[in-house]
């Protein structure tokens, strides 16, 4: 069985603040993909990356970085000098090979305070 | 490029009524995904369709079905409503023709449906 785990159900830090938020996932495929998505109150989700399980490397895209460590099943995603616009709850999500189907954690709920 | 559409945005319905709800998924997009969102269970797969054919189903009652049509465009419905399918019903696309997940799900803004 697959399954995603959010420790940290609400998060928050006041703007320009750093924060981390927490992925462990299991599963048993050798072939799988991690994802994040942001959502915002409107509803929808918001798509933020894709890692596949054999590209371990780190990723940063401006403010946003992810760090994948297969060796501790462990995705993160660390938002750098946080803004307001930040607010949302993000959702990391498996999706193994064969799988078709996403599974998702519960969710962090993020707020930043000005 | 549009996004994913879905129709209606908010629904209220009794309990015992059926509802249908709709997704238009990106253009050239032929795989379309539903989810559930509720507070306590989260977000969970419904099912998946791809060249109107479903491909995948998740641990859902019969009361839940869906289709897809020949341009893409997905209904989802649900029968005898009961007070617990109240929830956000999301809808996702993507390619399809490189599944299993070697493409990224896009999402539409859902449907809030409450059932009273």
């Amino acid at each position: 069985a697959q399954k995603v785990t959010q420790a940290q159900t609400e998060i928050s830090v006041v703007e320009k603040e750093d924060v981390t938020l927490d992925c462990v996932y299991e599963t048993r495929d050798t072939t799988y993909y991690l994802f994040w998505y942001k959502q915002p109150p409107s509803g929808e989700l918001v798509f933020l990356i894709r890692r596949n399980s054999f590209d371990e490397q780190n990723e940063i895209s401006g403010r946003y970085s992810w760090n994948f460590q297969k060796s501790t099943s462990s995705f993160n995603f660390t938002i750098t000098a946080s803004q307001v616009v930040d607010s949302a709850v993000y959702f990391c999500a498996l999706e193994g090979r064969g799988a078709q189907k996403l599974v998702f954690g519960q969710g962090t709920r993020l707020t930043i305070n000005p | 490029k549009a996004g994913v559409t879905q129709t209606p945005r908010y629904l209220i319905k009794t309990r015992g009524q059926q509802v249908t709800l709709s997704c238009s998924p990106i253009s050239g997009h032929r795989s379309v995904s539903w989810y559930q969102q509720t507070p306590g269970q989260g977000l969970q797969f419904l099912f998946e369709y791809f060249s109107e054919t479903q491909r995948n189903k998740g641990n859902f009652p019969g009361r839940f079905s869906g289709r897809q049509f020949s341009n893409s465009r997905s209904e989802m419905n649900v029968s005898t409503l009961e007070l617990g399918d109240s929830a956000l019903y999301l809808c996702a696309s993507s390619l399809g023709a490189s599944r299993p997940a070697e493409e990224t799900q896009y999402f539409g803004p859902g449907t809030r449906l409450l059932v009273l």
